[in-house]
């Protein structure tokens, strides 16, 4: 059965600090990981998408990194600001199959 | 360009009420996924559209059906609802069936349903 699993499940940070959210999986065969942000009560909004060839991708302060070999990924924040506050889903697909969702990490970032 | 849209964004029902959620896809995009996200969880595959047919399924019961409309709008139907379908319903649009793609899929702001 294909699984992602987050960690941690909710985190609260500094205004300005760093932190890594985790995310592990379990998909086969796989094709490619995705990032989201996802604000209470909106859609997710897409931040990153790695295929098995790349091990790094950013986007202004949000930078991803891909170990196929663990099934490992983790998505890192730069110097944090409020308005990170959000939900942040990991999504990994299998072949050209359906998306497989992690729970997202919960991320709160106090002034 | 407008993005994806869906409508109402709340809506407040009764068990055993039937139920119809509404979604534009971002413009130029011909396929449609619909999910749903109770609190605190992760969105969970319902079903996809493309070509105005059902392409794939999630695990979810016949109560929950589709339709796709020639300029590919959708429609999710939820009939008999329980308490538990009180959820946050997100549509998301895609340029092709293939989730395995790197194309981004777009998702709307959602649909609020409470099943009181």
């Amino acid at each position: 059965k294909n699984q992602v699993e987050q960690s941690p499940q909710s985190l609260i940070i500094l205004e300005g600090k760093n932190c890594t959210l985790q995310c592990n999986y379990t998909v086969s065969p796989f094709s490619n990981l995705r990032w989201y942000k996802q604000d209470t009560g909106r859609g997710p909004v897409s931040l990153t998408i790695m295929t098995f060839s790349e091990n790094t991708k950013s986007n202004g302060r949000y930078t991803a990194t891909l170990d196929a070999d663990t099934k490992q990924s983790s998505l890192h924040i730069t110097a944090s600001q409020l308005s990170d506050s959000a939900s942040y889903i990991c999504v990994v697909s299998a072949g050209y199959s359906t998306l497989t969702f992690g729970k997202g990490t919960m991320l709160l970032v106090s002034p | 360009d407008a993005g994806v849209t869906q409508s109402p964004t709340h809506l407040i029902k009764t068990r055993g009420q039937q139920v119809t959620l509404r979604c534009s896809p971002k413009s130029g995009h011909d396929t449609v996924s619909w999910y749903q996200q109770a609190l605190g969880q992760g969105p969970q595959f319902i079903f996809q559209y493309y070509e105005e047919e059902e392409r794939q399924r999630g695990n979810f019961p016949d109560r929950f059906s589709g339709h796709q409309f020639p300029n590919y709008s959708s429609e999710l139907n939820v009939n008999a609802l329980l308490l538990g379908d009180s959820a946050l319903y997100l549509c998301a649009s895609s340029l092709g069936p293939y989730a395995g793609g790197t194309d981004t899929q777009y998702f709307g702001p959602g649909t609020r349903l409470t099943v009181l």
